[in-house]
């Protein structure tokens, strides 16, 4: 089982919708990210949080440290925010690495 | 400031060769991970350096070797390549551990 999952898995909008894509994890954690992958690869960090809510620009980010759960929000959906975007975490134990969920494909139509 | 840089962009090897991939980290920054990306999935936890020491590794095998050298910048090697380990490396450096990463643009290794 994978320490962080991530749903949905694909994600079609019309642009202008206000968009939720949610993460849910299993382990301790010392901070939770939200990344954002175009194609070609390169990821941008968005958000690196560790409780309650973030705000940047059209983005929002919501973490619920007692429920294991964050959600990331985009409001006024346009085609660029066309991307994968990622969770990760920062486990509280053991070696300081990301556990990543698989990422939700998001589809922004005109 | 200069962000994160990797080299090479692609890189195509055949079954059984050795690759070298490199990372500069950005400026100040004086801890290094390496992640593998395969098609399709999240990317996966190599090792981590933290001023020139190993800080942390993930179920690689020990043919996925790195070093870190004094400017910060890091290496990654794979010895024996299998066609596995086809994916994108992804590199990210941090101020210091457990703080923000910052990506490179990765280095995609196809194996033949």
């Amino acid at each position: 089982k994978n320490e962080v999952e991530q749903s949905p898995q694909n994600l079609t909008a019309q642009e202008g919708e206000f968009i939720t894509i949610n993460c849910s994890y299993s382990v301790g954690i010392s901070a939770l990210h939200w990344l954002q992958q175009h194609p070609g690869g390169g990821i941008v960090s968005l958000f690196m949080l560790s409780s309650g809510k973030k705000k940047h620009g059209r983005l929002i980010a919501t973490i619920n440290i007692q429920e294991k759960h964050s959600s990331l929000h985009i409001t006024a959906s346009h085609p660029r925010d066309s991307a994968v975007y990622i969770c990760a975490v920062t486990s509280s134990a053991g070696a300081n690495n990301l556990f990543f969920g698989t990422g939700t494909r998001l589809t922004v139509i005109p | 400031e200069t962000g994160v840089t990797q080299s090479p962009t692609h890189l195509i090897k055949t079954r059984g060769q050795q690759v070298t991939l490199r990372c500069s980290s950005q400026s100040g920054h004086n801890t290094v991970s390496w992640y593998q990306q395969a098609l399709g999935q999240g990317p996966q936890f190599i090792f981590q350096y933290y001023r020139e020491e190993e800080n942390g590794r993930g179920n690689f095998p020990p043919r996925f070797s790195g070093l870190q050298f004094p400017n910060y910048s890091s290496e990654l090697n794979v010895n024996a390549l299998e066609l596995d380990d086809s994916a994108l490396y992804l590199c990210a450096s941090s101020l210091v551990v457990r703080t923000e990463q910052f990506f490179g643009p990765g280095t995609r290794l196809t194996v033949l």
